[in-house]
């Protein structure tokens, strides 16, 4: 079966223009997750989706950043006007979403975007 | 709220030597511990997870790792590396009903021939 995929794969972008960011989770899978990683660091929690709804947002950095689910499967992270310090590899992961955490998290491969 | 400390930030060893990267962690409670290795181009996997019982837990690739509550640490082992090893090595932690992974900073590891 196929594993959680991303696209774009790479993104260049202008600052302060628009971008969107999609995750297809693995079939079945009721949790997706959104990380960013920055360079030399380790992946940064952005949201965490259960079904259909944004059951943790804490992560997401300002307003300029937004998610959504809207059938409960494909995701797309969205971010408005664009910052330079934007520029990461974001990544989506999706699980059963057992409770209490216990879901194994599986990995895409990521979007590398880049704000000029 | 929990936070993962990986001290070194590469380790480089020779093929067939042993190897051990470090891994501190913070959380009031007992955690959710993982290693998850990352390969260019590649997502994310997972080596191994402790929820609870042992404290050892065996994982994929022949990797291991040990809980110990009163170090809070979580270090992984494996007794033989191998050249496919060469990847960036990411700890980290959950916290009992939160959803949401918070990794260290990595420790990139280097096998020479």
């Amino acid at each position: 079966g196929a594993g959680v995929s991303q696209t774009p794969s790479n993104k260049v972008t202008e600052k302060g223009k628009y971008v969107e960011l999609r995750c297809d989770p693995i079939s079945g899978h009721t949790a997706l997750y959104w990380y960013r990683q920055s360079l030399g660091q380790g992946p940064e929690f952005l949201i965490y989706f259960q079904g259909t709804g944004a059951a943790d947002d804490s992560g997401l950095p300002n307003d300029r950043f937004f998610a959504v689910r809207p059938e409960g499967s494909v995701s797309t992270l969205k971010i408005q006007r664009t910052e330079r310090g934007d520029s990461a590899v974001y990544l989506c992961a999706s699980s059963l979403g057992l409770a209490g955490g216990q879901g194994q998290q599986f990995f895409g491969p990521g979007t590398r975007l880049t704000v000029l | 709220a929990q936070s993962v400390t990986q001290p070194d930030i590469h380790i480089t060893v020779s093929e067939g030597a042993s190897l051990e990267l470090r891994c501190n962690y913070s959380y009031g409670a007992t955690p959710y511990l993982f290693w998850y290795v990352q390969s260019p181009g590649q997502g994310l996997q997972l080596l191994l997870k402790y929820f609870s019982g042992d404290t050892l837990v065996q994982g994929i690739k022949g990797f291991e790792a040990e809980f110990k509550r009163s170090q809070s640490s979580f270090n992984l082992r494996k007794p033989s590396v191998h050249w496919s090893d060469a990847a960036e090595y990411f700890c980290a932690v959950a916290a009992f009903g939160n959803e949401k992974l918070t990794f260290g900073t990595g420790t990139r590891l280097t096998i020479i021939p």
